[in-house]
């Protein structure tokens, strides 16, 4: 199966700054990426899916790039609500459908 | 509006078996690809398996860690979805979180449920 490898880990940050994590695949995948976020005790919630298309609902904020085997995500202008887990999903389940290590972005 | 609720968690010893449900409602359930997806305390989010809707011919499909033992079936006529883990091993223990995209054909989750805790332990 294919290997998803975020970075970094974690992420310090103050509101307003512009911040970037980034996804590599063990191999490439197409643009078969989505990005999750999660708060502590909650569910995660879809933020983009197909490398780049922003889920209903998400703040403009929040761009997904990339093709092949590395996707960024790019947060602008941190707010608040921002601070919380990401996860990188690869969905080609021909190829194993998996899930990043998770980068936690937290308050400087 | 979209949910899903699970059931059937709780505690269970090593070896043994254990039956999730997830209760789905909100959208066509028939033609859905429902997930599940599980995280251990403290860590990250695992994909655990799925089975694809009707038009898709029910497909099912399983991490490696789990296939073999888990088996994901689904009850149109409930628009339910089950998650039956049997040899169940400490390292299954998580929160287990039913998924699904709804509309969208694809494995990746747009919608997700509370999760239901699993503690594996004798």
């Amino acid at each position: 199966d294919i290997q998803m490898t975020q970075s970094p880990s974690t992420l310090s940050a103050s509101v307003g700054d512009t911040v970037t994590i980034t996804c590599r695949a063990s191999q490439e995948i197409g643009t078969w990426l989505a990005w999750y976020q999660q708060k502590p005790g909650k569910a995660p919630k879809l933020l983009i899916y197909a490398a780049s298309r922003l889920q209903s609902g998400v703040p403009s904020r929040f761009s997904g790039s990339g093709s092949g085997a590395e996707f960024p995500l790019t947060i602008s202008s941190l707010q608040p609500d921002d601070f919380a887990t990401y996860y990188c999903q690869q969905y080609n389940s021909d190829l194993g459908v998996g899930f990043g290590q998770g980068t936690r972005v937290e308050i400087k | 509006e979209v949910q899903l609720v699970e059931s059937g968690g709780g505690l269970i010893k090593p070896g043994g078996s254990l039956r999730l449900s997830c209760a789905a409602s909100g959208f066509t359930f028939a033609n859905a690809w429902m997930s599940w997806v599980r995280q251990a305390p403290g860590k990250g989010l695992e994909w655990v398996g799925r089975i694809k809707g009707k038009i898709d011919g029910g497909k099912t499909d399983y991490a490696a860690p789990v296939k073999g033992r888990f088996t994901i079936s689904r009850d149109d006529s409930k628009n339910t979805v089950y998650l039956q883990m049997n040899t169940l091993e400490t390292d299954d223990a998580a929160v287990y979180y039913c998924t699904t995209g709804s509309t969208v054909r694809e494995d990746y989750s747009v919608h997700w449920g509370q999760g239901l805790l699993v503690t594996v332990s004798s």
